[in-house]
């Protein structure tokens, strides 16, 4: 298998614009993850999708941000419109319930 | 609140020597913690995984161990190398509802020749 997969891996953007990342989770996992890392607050839990439904979206900044699952192999992070603060590592996970989470490789956003 | 405070924040060490990091939670009803590497660039890779009821669990040259009643657990690296140099966290996870992971800051480890 080859793991969760995330596009870009980089993306740099001037504020205001739109911002959409996208993961593929591993084959079978019925629940995805969506996290932000940054230096100052480190992992923070943005959203979490269980059989493509959203459980838990308490993490979710503000109306700026919005994420989708329209299947079990994608899944979207957008924002909308981007500001500099938003600048940050952002994971995707899934996993099958019980078991162990598994990390994508990120995408690194850069907001100017 | 449900916290997970890690020390040191960063670590310097020689290649071949042991190390040490600490992480103490706040985090109730408890439901187990784990270690993640994540080496520069990466995502996290679950190290040990352990319950209320594990005091130790060993992968290889890394060892967890977990004191539930003080709420403390370390994990130890022995007889280091280079590629030990990356971020070590510390994540609990709580009883009840899907299990929702907190995560501690991290303890940045360097390994030098």
């Amino acid at each position: 298998d080859a793991g969760v997969i995330q596009s870009p891996r980089h993306e740099v953007t001037e504020m205001g614009q739109e911002v959409t990342l996208r993961c593929k989770p591993i084959s079978g996992h019925n629940s995805l993850f969506w996290y932000r890392q940054t230096m100052m607050r480190g992992l923070e839990l943005l959203i979490y999708f269980n059989n493509n439904v959203p459980i838990d979206d308490s993490g979710m900044p503000e109306d700026r941000f919005s994420a989708k699952m329209p299947n079990a192999s994608f899944s979207t992070l957008k924002i909308q419109p981007s500001e500099p603060r938003d600048s940050a590592v952002y994971f995707c996970a899934s996993r099958l319930t019980g078991y162990e989470q598994y990390f994508g490789p990120g995408t690194r956003l850069t907001v100017t | 609140k449900n916290q997970v405070e890690q020390s040191p924040q960063s670590l310097i060490i020689l290649e071949g020597k042991n190390c040490t990091l600490q992480c103490n939670y706040t985090v109730s009803p408890f439901s187990n913690l784990r270690w993640y590497k994540q080496d520069t660039g990466r995502g996290p890779v679950s190290l040990t995984i352990m319950t209320f009821s594990e005091n130790t669990k060993s992968n290889g040259r890394y060892t967890a161990t977990l004191d539930a009643d003080t709420k403390q657990s370390s994990l130890h690296i022995t007889a280091s190398q280079l590629s030990d140099s990356a971020s070590y966290i510390c994540v609990v996870s709580g009883a009840g509802g899907y299990n929702k992971l907190i995560f501690g800051a991290g303890t940045r480890l360097a390994v030098h020749p």
